[in-house]
């Protein structure tokens, strides 16, 4: 099983800012895998990446980015150009059957 | 469209009353999973179920039970015996376990008074 660790619980930043938000993770696994999810205000969680042990890329999605350093545990996350939608609680998530969440990140993106 | 319902978005219950929350989805998925969330923390889980029939207990199962008799469908009730339901709760299916992307429905805020 894997424990991800959010520290940052809150980030305030003013729009077009890039941010990052940081995810430690600790597992005895070779392989696993880890996933952060969007929740906005309306409350539902959404997905947005999933990355597997293997694969050590990052991962560009417009301007979203993601850096899995398998030598430091981390699988953090960079938003460039932040805008006021990306206003959410985001959280970074390990995969396998017992499927829990930390506390997430607040991030408010300031206009 | 594909995804999870779940009814209703709010509801008020009296203490000491049951109350049955819906989940239902329509993507074919195995696996299915209720969530609590309390006002700025994360998710806890509840209980999980990776097959009709079949589920096992989560994090904070206390007070909570549920059924799966049908793959579309995981109702979540919360007992008497809950001492803090008051609570948004989530409910999420994946195809098949932990290890798949997990779609969320959009919530169920209980309020207990």
């Amino acid at each position: 099983a894997q424990k991800v660790t959010q520290a940052q619980t809150e980030i305030s930043v003013v729009e077009k800012e890039d941010v990052t938000l940081d995810c430690v993770y600790e597992t005895r696994d070779t392989t696993y895998y880890l996933f952060w999810y969007k929740q906005p205000p309306s409350g539902e969680l959404v997905f947005l990446i999933r990355r597997n042990s293997f694969d050590e890329q990052n991962e560009i999605s417009g301007r979203y980015s993601w850096n899995f350093q398998k030598s430091t545990s981390s699988f953090n996350f960079t938003i460039t150009a932040s805008q006021v939608v990306d206003s959410a609680v985001y959280f970074c998530a390990p995969g396998g059957n017992m499927l829990t969440f930390g506390g997430g990140t607040r991030l408010m993106v300031k206009p | 469209d594909g995804g999870i319902t779940q009814s209703p978005k709010y509801l008020f219950r009296k203490e000491g009353q049951n109350v049955t929350l819906s989940c239902e989805q329509n993507l074919n998925h195995d696996a299915m999973y209720w969530y609590r969330q309390d006002p700025g923390q994360g998710l806890r889980l509840i209980y999980y179920s990776q097959i009709v029939n079949d589920f096992q207990k989560g994090d904070i199962a206390e007070g909570y039970s549920v059924s799966r008799e049908k793959k579309e469908s995981f109702p979540l009730t919360v007992t008497s015996a809950q001492k803090n339901p008051t609570a948004f709760y989530l409910c999420a299916s994946s195809e098949s376990g932990g290890n798949s992307p997990l779609h969320f429905g959009n919530g169920t805020r209980l309020t207990v008074t």
